[in-house]
């Protein structure tokens, strides 16, 4: 297995632009999740997909940011319209619900919005 | 709510000393703990868990914890710390009825030749 994979790896924008990150979870993994990673707030939990359906978005900063699942191996974190403050590291998760063996994560893109 | 906290920012240790890095957690019911390991760059990777029986856990690349129910505790050892075993850890919790891992803050370790 690849392992949870995240494209792309580095993304460098203009604030106004929509950002559009993907993640491709690990075969048979139920759970999914989005964090983003940053110096003064750590690890924080955006948003958690189980079996495909958002289950808690409350980790959202605002309406400028949104998430999908279509299907079982593929999600998308977009934000529209990206500012500067986006800049950060976000990492995508998956796990199968049930097994508490924690979650695989992903390399993480990096984003910068100048 | 659950919760975890890692009270150091920084551990540096020399090279073939022991290792340890702290972490304490808050949860109702029993825990599953988890040890996850940040390389530069990287994203984080798995070292171990635990998640019932034998309180002291073995995990990848030598390092253990133990379990400590008393002290609400599950530090991160590792007996002889290596240059290459600098990098970012971070200490996680979930409920056994709870699907979203709570993380600490992290803690940089640096291991000096």
């Amino acid at each position: 297995d690849a392992g949870v994979i995240q494209s792309p790896r580095h993304e460098v924008t203009e604030m106004g632009q929509e950002v559009t990150l993907r993640c491709k979870p690990i075969s048979g993994h139920n759970s999914l999740f989005w964090y983003r990673q940053t110096m003064m707030r750590g690890l924080e939990l955006l948003i958690y997909f189980n079996n495909n359906v958002p289950i808690d978005d409350s980790g959202m900063p605002e309406d400028r940011f949104s998430a999908k699942m279509p299907n079982a191996s593929f999600s998308t974190l977009k934000i529209q319209p990206s500012e500067p403050r986006d800049s950060a590291v976000y990492f995508c998760a998956s796990s199968f619900q049930g097994q508490n063996y924690g979650y695989t994560f992903g390399s993480g893109t990096r984003l910068t919005v100048v | 709510a659950q919760s975890v906290a890692q009270p150091e920012d920084q551990v540096n240790v020399a090279e073939g000393n022991p290792l340890t890095v702290k972490c304490t957690y808050s949860v109702s019911g029993n825990p599953y703990l988890f040890w996850y390991v940040q390389y530069p760059n990287r994203g984080l990777q798995f070292l171990l868990k635990y998640i019932t029986g034998d309180n002291l856990v073995k995990g990848s690349y030598g390092f253990e914890a133990e379990f400590n129910k008393s002290q609400t505790s599950f530090h991160l050892k590792k007996p002889s710390a290596l240059v290459s075993d600098s990098a970012l850890y971070f200490c996680a919790v979930l409920g056994a009825n709870d699907y979203k891992l709570s993380f600490g803050a992290g803690t940089t370790v640096t291991v000096r030749a």
